[in-house]
């Protein structure tokens, strides 16, 4: 079975460009959900989306959006990327609500 | 604002030495609680959870974990780590009855020497 599949796996911006991460759920799975992962520290919540809708947003600035298409895949879009948006960015995919989270790999992103 | 206190940032052990890593968290209502590990270069997996019922909770590769309501506390524990425990561990919290959001703490690092 595959498990959470997440794109790319790694890449690198420029300070004030925009950025498009993408997140494949588990077959099934209709709960989404985005986190941040900062070097030496635990996941932040920043979104989850349920059914194509917004359930739930961290405290992130609105430089973040993100959006669920029909197949519950997931975009997350950070525009005018600053150096402290560099961090692992992890998605999570569940039936529903966090019951049954299964993480992908991630995505590292690096703002130079 | 809810919060997730990991007080063990680094832990060096010995093979078959007993584990425990502290966990607590500052909400006074209803919790679900999680452990996950993430071992170098892999994904974060889920070790144990509790939700309800029994307070101490049973995982996967010989962890297991205790609720201590009154002490707002979920610790980690396994009486004899191997090598191959060597990785990452956060605690989490989901927070109330209406949402679906994961408070993470800071994380534990393990490393076990054979």
């Amino acid at each position: 079975d595959a498990g959470v599949t997440q794109s790319p796996t790694h890449l690198i911006k420029t300070r004030g460009q925009h950025v498009t991460l993408r997140c494949s759920p588990i077959s099934g799975h209709k709960s989404v959900s985005w986190y941040q992962q900062v070097l030496g520290q635990g996941p932040q919540f920043i979104f989850q989306y349920y059914e194509k809708e917004e359930r739930g947003r961290g405290n992130f600035p609105d430089r973040f959006s993100a959006r669920q298409f029909p197949n519950y895949s997931s975009e997350l879009n950070v525009n005018a990327l600053l150096l402290g948006d560099s961090a692992l960015y992890l998605c999570a995919s569940s039936p529903r609500g966090v019951w049954g989270y299964t993480f992908g790999s991630g995505t590292r992103l690096t703002v130079v | 604002a809810q919060s997730v206190s990991q007080h063990n940032h680094h832990v060096i052990l010995s093979e078959a030495a007993s584990l425990e890593l502290g966990c607590n968290y500052s909400y006074g209502g209803t919790v679900n609680l999680f452990w996950y590990v993430q071992y170098p270069g892999q994904h974060l997996q889920l070790l144990l959870k509790y939700f309800s019922g029994d307070p101490l909770v049973k995982g996967i590769k010989g962890f297991e974990a205790e609720f201590i309501k009154s002490k707002f506390s979920f610790n980690l524990r396994k009486p004899s780590v191997q090598w191959s425990d060597t990785a990452e561990y956060f605690c989490a919290v989901n927070a109330g009855l209406n949402t679906d959001k994961l408070i993470f703490g800071t994380g534990t690092r393990l490393q076990v020497f054979p």
